[in-house]
């Protein structure tokens, strides 16, 4: 079955790089890792996706490795208002269900 | 404003008194879920329905019931609540089936007694 494996927890300075792992070996050849990050207990708020390529928006960059069995999210400089869970999100291969897994607790630092 | 709308935000119940949470979104948006969310869980799929009347489910369907009468609503139904619901649910909803972006409501917590 779908599955993802993410650190709990993370510390990250203010202004540098955080990389949040994602291991995810079980994943189809066609299915999108997805990352969503929640910020206390509001609802989830979608970063990025990605198929094979890596991928570049305005909040973040996603880099998949090329057998596609992890990747990591890159938040360039990271600031205090990151401070958040970060999910890495697969579907179930022929449904339309989604795999959440319980994400990692990304604290950044002043 | 575009936005996926839960009512209640909060509630308390006692074991076995049905309740609806209702699920509610403004972005003619076809597909919609819900989500419950426990500490060290991290969330899971309960329901999810592809269109009106299309419903199918998720990882967590024991003890809950949907609907999709129309477009924009997708009610969460607990016939009999038990103290093993008490979580934090979420309803999310996006223009087209995966891999869309989902855009998810504010959270209801429910606490069953």
């Amino acid at each position: 079955d779908a599955k993802t494996t993410q650190p709990p927890s993370m510390d990250c300075a203010e202004g540098r790089a955080a990389n949040l792992p994602c291991n995810h070996s079980t994943i189809s050849g066609n299915e999108y890792v997805y990352w969503y990050r929640q910020i206390h207990s509001q609802g989830p708020q979608y970063i990025i996706h990605g198929l094979k390529n890596n991928e570049t928006n305005e909040m973040a960059s996603l880099i998949i490795t090329e057998d596609r069995k992890s990747s990591t999210l890159i938040l360039p400089h990271a600031t205090l208002r990151d401070t958040a869970v970060y999910y890495c999100i697969v579907r179930v291969s022929g449904t339309y269900k989604y795999i959440f897994g319980t994400g990692t607790r990304l604290k950044v630092l002043a | 404003e575009a936005q996926v709308t839960q009512n209640p935000r909060y509630l308390i119940t006692v074991t076995g008194k049905k309740l609806t949470v209702t699920c509610s979104q403004n972005m003619n948006h076809e597909y919609m879920s819900w989500y419950r969310q426990d500490p060290g869980l991290g969330l899971r799929q309960i329901y999810y329905s592809m269109n009106v009347e299309v419903t199918d489910k998720g990882d967590v369907p024991e003890g809950y019931k949907v609907s999709r009468k129309e477009k924009r609503n997708f009610p969460l139904i607990l016939e009999s609540p038990s103290p093993n619901q008490t979580s934090l649910y979420f309803c999310a909803s996006s223009l087209r089936p995966p891999p869309d972006t989902q855009y998810f409501g504010p959270g209801t917590r429910l606490t069953v007694l």
